[in-house]
């Protein structure tokens, strides 16, 4: 089975410049995550999907961050524009719908952000 | 915010030894989850343990939770060189996210 897949696994890019994550989550899960980890916070979690439908976006830092899901296929994080200290590693995991509890969550090999 | 902490931050042990690693957390929780991340690659889940569990197993990894007092505890048995990694616990606060800790990382000398 594939897992989740994101893409780009590195981007490099200028202050100002608009970037776009990634992410394929696996076939049948019906909630998508982002995250972002840094050395000084950890992983927070930006926002989360359920069915393509944006649940809770309280974690995104600011309005020049935006998330869509436009099918259950394929997610977009865009930074427009960015700044130096976006510079982080972003996952994307994906899980079935929680029971009794959440599920475990698949996490892609994330992006390695850099911001110059 | 991380709702969950780790302690030890870091730890160095020799191959064949055991390592056990705590997670405290502060709210309720329906349940607990320990995950592994390797360097340079995404989080890979091990075990989930409900909050009506006081013990979990899976292989060489063993589960602890006390709810009482709020805490954790991964055991890692046996360990080997690709044990190598960081190991974060994740409380699952009810409204389907995961609140990750610091973690801890672990480092298995041959």
């Amino acid at each position: 089975d594939a897992g989740v897949i994101q893409s780009p696994r590195h981007e490099v890019t200028e202050m100002g410049q608009e970037v776009t994550l990634r992410c394929k989550p696996i076939s049948g899960h019906d909630y998508l995550f982002w995250y972002r980890q840094t050395m000084m916070r950890g992983l927070e979690l930006l926002i989360y999907f359920n069915n393509n439908v944006p649940i809770d976006d309280s974690g995104m830092p600011e309005d020049r961050f935006s998330a869509k899901m436009p099918n259950a296929s394929f997610s977009t994080l865009k930074i427009q524009p960015s700044e130096p200290r976006d510079s982080a590693v972003y996952f994307c995991a994906s899980s079935l719908r929680p029971r009794e509890g959440n599920q475990p969550q698949h996490f892609g090999d994330g992006t390695r952000l850099s911001i110059l | 915010s991380q709702q969950g902490e780790e302690d030890p931050q870091a730890l160095s042990i020799q191959e064949g030894e055991n390592a056990t690693m705590n997670c405290s957390y502060k709210t309720s929780i329906n349940n607990l989850q320990w995950y592994r991340q390797n360097s340079g690659r995404g989080l890979v889940h091990l075990i989930l343990i409900r909050s009506n569990e006081r013990e979990k197993h899976s292989g060489r990894l063993r589960v602890t939770l006390d709810t009482s007092k709020k805490s954790s505890s991964l055991l890692i048995t046996a360990s080997r060189a690709a044990d190598t990694a960081s190991y974060f616990c994740a409380t699952d606060l009810g409204d389907y996210k995961l609140s990750f800790g610091a973690g801890t990382t672990v480092t298995v000398r041959a």
